[in-house]
C-alpha cells in the first residue's frame, strides 16, 4: 500500500469547472507539498502546507492534519491548468533532522475547452 | 524558471557506460536533492546534499554516486547503466536543509539507456 494515495488518478473536467484533487497520508508530518507537472515534464512547486489553507490565484490547498488529508482546488478551471499534479510528504526520517518527501502517483488532470 | 539549472537536458547512451549529470541550484540554496522519476515507479527520492555533505540517502543505487561541490553546483554519477535506467532525473534545492522548506526543481534531464 502507497504510503501518500491520490484521488482521482486521472480527471477530464469542462473549462470553468470547479476541480478537486485529494490526498491521504499514512502518518503525521511536519508539512506537506503540491507539486506541478507539466505535459513537458517540468515540475513547479504550487504550495507547501503545514495547516489550514493557502491560496495562489485560482488554486487553494487546503490541509486537515488530524485528519491526515489534503485537497488542491482549482476554480475556474482552464485547458492550461491540465498537468499531473502530485503531492508529498515528508515520510521517512533520514536521520539528523531530515525527513525525505515520498511522492503519491500524481492526479493527471485534462481541462477540456 | 526556478532559477535551478541541470545539464544536459537529454542524454542517450548504452547499456554499461556511465554518464554524469549536473545541476546548479538556486542562488543561495544550500541543500540539493536528486529524484528519479520513470514510468513505473512515479517520483523517488535519491540523495540531498546541505553545504557540501551528503545529508540523507533515499533509494539510491550503489552504481550511483553524487557530490556537491564548494560553489554548491551537485552533480549525480550513474555507472554500468542498464536499460532500467531510463528516466527522468531531477535535482531541486532549497534554502534550508529541512523537508518543510519549498523546493524548486529544474527542468530535469532525460536519460534513455539503448
Amino acid at each position: 500500500k502507497n504510503e501518500v494515495e491520490q484521488s482521482p488518478q486521472n480527471l477530464t473536467a469542462q473549462e470553468g469547472e470547479f476541480i478537486t484533487i485529494n490526498c491521504s497520508y499514512s502518518v503525521g508530518i511536519s508539512a506537506l507539498h503540491w507539486l506541478q507537472q507539466h505535459p513537458g515534464g517540468g515540475i513547479v512547486s504550487l504550495f507547501m502546507l503545514s495547516s489550514g489553507k493557502k491560496k495562489h490565484g485560482r488554486l487553494i490547498a487546503t490541509i486537515n492534519i488530524q485528519e491526515k488529508h489534503s485537497s488542491l482546488h482549482i476554480t475556474a478551471s482552464h485547458p492550461r491548468d491540465s498537468a499531473v499534479y502530485i503531492c508529498a510528504v515528508p515520510l521517512t526520517y533520514s536521520g539528523a533532522g531530515s525527513y525525505q518527501l515520498t511522492f503519491g502517483k500524481g492526479t493527471k488532470l485534462s481541462v477540456i475547452p | 524558471d526556478s532559477g535551478v539549472t541541470q545539464t544536459p537536458k537529454h542524454l542517450i547512451t548504452a547499456t554499461g557506460q556511465r554518464v554524469t549529470l549536473r545541476c546548479s541550484p538556486r542562488s543561495g540554496d544550500l541543500s540539493v536533492y536528486w529524484y528519479q522519476q520513470s514510468l513505473d515507479q512515479g517520483l523517488q527520492f535519491l540523495i540531498q546534499y546541505y553545504n557540501g555533505e551528503e545529508r540523507a540517502k533515499g533509494n539510491i543505487l550503489e552504481r550511483f554516486s553524487a557530490q556537491q561541490f564548494p560553489d554548491l553546483h551537485s552533480e549525480l554519477n550513474l555507472s554500468s547503466l542498464e536499460l532500467g535506467d531510463s528516466a527522468l532525473y531531477f535535482c531541486a534545492s532549497s534554502a534550508k536543509l529541512g523537508t518543510d522548506n519549498e523546493q524548486f526543481f529544474g527542468p530535469g534531464t532525460r536519460l534513455t539507456v539503448l
